[in-house]
């Protein structure tokens, strides 16, 4: 089955750092790989996904994640965080066959100013 | 386009009310997804629906939630009675081509039950 862990619960990071946020999955096939952010009472906005071909992934707001099949990782990361940043961020998998995706558990971003 | 749209925003309820949760997805969409999210679970899916058919509700917790769509543009999500441990906030999620292109979520209705 699939399943999806952010080791991270919280993660404190000061305005103009870089971040790196975990992500480990669990798939026996080449997995559907999405990063989601809320903001507190939004709902989930799409970051950035991953299908195939490149393994590093560009998305919006100057994240990026890279897919390493060897580590079963989807790691998010972002050179310099800003204040408006601070979210909570969901790591989620889908199959090439299925029609749902499967959600970690989050990890909230806090900003030191 | 106006995004997936869910009402009431805030909904209060005495225990044993039935509740009534709405959702408009977005226009082309055939793909519709309900989750409820609370800080102990995370966000779970209940069920989810390919051109208006449901096609899996192993997420729905028991008898009293239940979930229509009767057109491409309306579904609702039903809890009758409603018990305190539902108290979450619920979210409709579409998409165009199944799920695996990403959803797109609406803002979510938190639902208080006292």
């Amino acid at each position: 089955a699939q399943s999806v862990t952010q080791p991270d619960i919280h993660i404190t990071v000061s305005e103009g750092a870089s971040l790196e946020l975990r992500c480990n999955y669990s798939y026996g096939a080449t997995p559907y790989l999405f990063w989601y952010v809320q903001s507190p009472g939004q709902g989930l906005q799409l970051l950035l996904k991953y299908f195939s071909g490149d393994t590093l992934v560009q998305g919006i707001k100057g994240f990026e994640a890279e897919f390493k099949r060897s580590q079963s990782s989807f790691n998010l990361r972002k050179p310099s965080v800003h204040w408006s940043d601070a979210a909570e961020y969901f790591c989620a998998v889908g199959a090439r066959r299925d029609d749902k995706i499967i959600f970690g558990k989050g990890t909230r971003l806090h900003i030191l100013p | 386009d106006a995004g997936v749209i869910q009402s009431p925003r805030h909904e209060v309820t005495e225990m044993g009310q039935e509740v009534t949760l709405r959702c408009k997805p977005i226009s082309g969409h055939n793909s519709l997804f309900w989750y409820r999210q609370t800080m102990m679970r995370g966000l779970e899916l209940l069920i989810y629906f390919n051109n208006n058919v449901p096609i899996d509700d192993s997420g729905m917790p028991e008898d009293r939630f239940s979930a229509k769509m009767p057109n491409a543009s309306f579904s609702t999500l039903k809890i009758q009675p409603s018990e305190p441990r539902d108290s979450a906030v619920y979210f409709c999620a579409s998409s165009a081509t199944g799920g695996t292109y990403g959803y797109t979520f609406g803002s979510g209705t938190r639902l208080t039950v006292v």
